[in-house]
């Protein structure tokens, strides 16, 4: 079975722009978290959709974003780049069967945001 | 204040040593979780999960969790150096913890 796929893996932008990012999760896994990973924060959750409806969200601004298609792709858009934006960027799927307690999460490559 | 603390280390081991990590967490709700191994550069995977009091294990890894003491820890027996990255902790709700480096010298 295919893993999580994120693309791009890296990406370049300059303050001010929008970025777009995608996840592709595996097969049947209903639930895509993103997540934002730098050296001096870790790893911070953003948010999390499951069935084309955001679930769960994290601390972020109102300029981080995201979506669920009903294929349960997932897209994580950024408005109004700050330099501080610059992580990788982790998304991880879930089966989501039973209890969510239960639902271990598997990730992606990541994209690594670079903001000039 | 963070929800869930773990020590960032680096904690050092001798190769064939017991590592031990650990993590503590606020939620008193939090019902299972989780521990990923994240190497340079790489995503993170998960090792185990565990949701009961008590003791979990699975080859050389054994996962504890005393929720009494809002507590859950890690060890790895007879470390390795392909062991060495770093532990991440996370309850369900996936705030994950700082994470620890270990360290496996050989």
């Amino acid at each position: 079975k295919a893993g999580v796929t994120q693309t791009p893996r890296y990406l370049i932008k300059t303050r001010g722009q929008q970025v777009t990012l995608s996840c592709s999760p595996i097969s049947g896994h209903r639930s895509v978290s993103w997540y934002q990973q730098t050296p001096g924060q870790g790893l911070q959750f953003l948010f999390e959709y499951f069935s084309e409806t955001q679930r769960n969200k994290g601390n972020f601004p109102g300029r981080f974003s995201g979506r669920q298609f009903s294929n349960s792709r997932s897209e994580m858009n950024v408005s109004t780049l700050e330099l501080g934006d610059s992580a990788l960027y982790l998304c991880a799927s879930s089966p989501s069967r039973g209890p969510p307690s239960y639902n271990e999460q598997f990730f992606g490559p990541g994209t690594r945001l670079t903001v000039l | 204040q963070k929800e869930v603390e773990q020590n960032s280390g680096p904690l050092s081991v001798p190769e064939g040593a017991i590592a031990s990590l650990n993590c503590t967490y606020s939620d008193r709700g939090s019902q299972s979780f989780f521990w990923y191994r994240q190497y340079s550069g790489k995503s993170p995977e998960l090792i185990m999960f565990i949701y009961s009091n008590g003791d979990k294990e699975d080859g050389r890894f054994t996962a504890q969790l005393n929720k009494a003491s809002q507590y859950v820890s890690l060890l790895i027996r007879d470390s390795q150096p392909s062991d060495s990255a770093t532990y991440l902790c996370a309850p369900n709700d996936m705030r994950f913890g700082a994470g620890t480096r270990l360290t496996v010298k050989p």
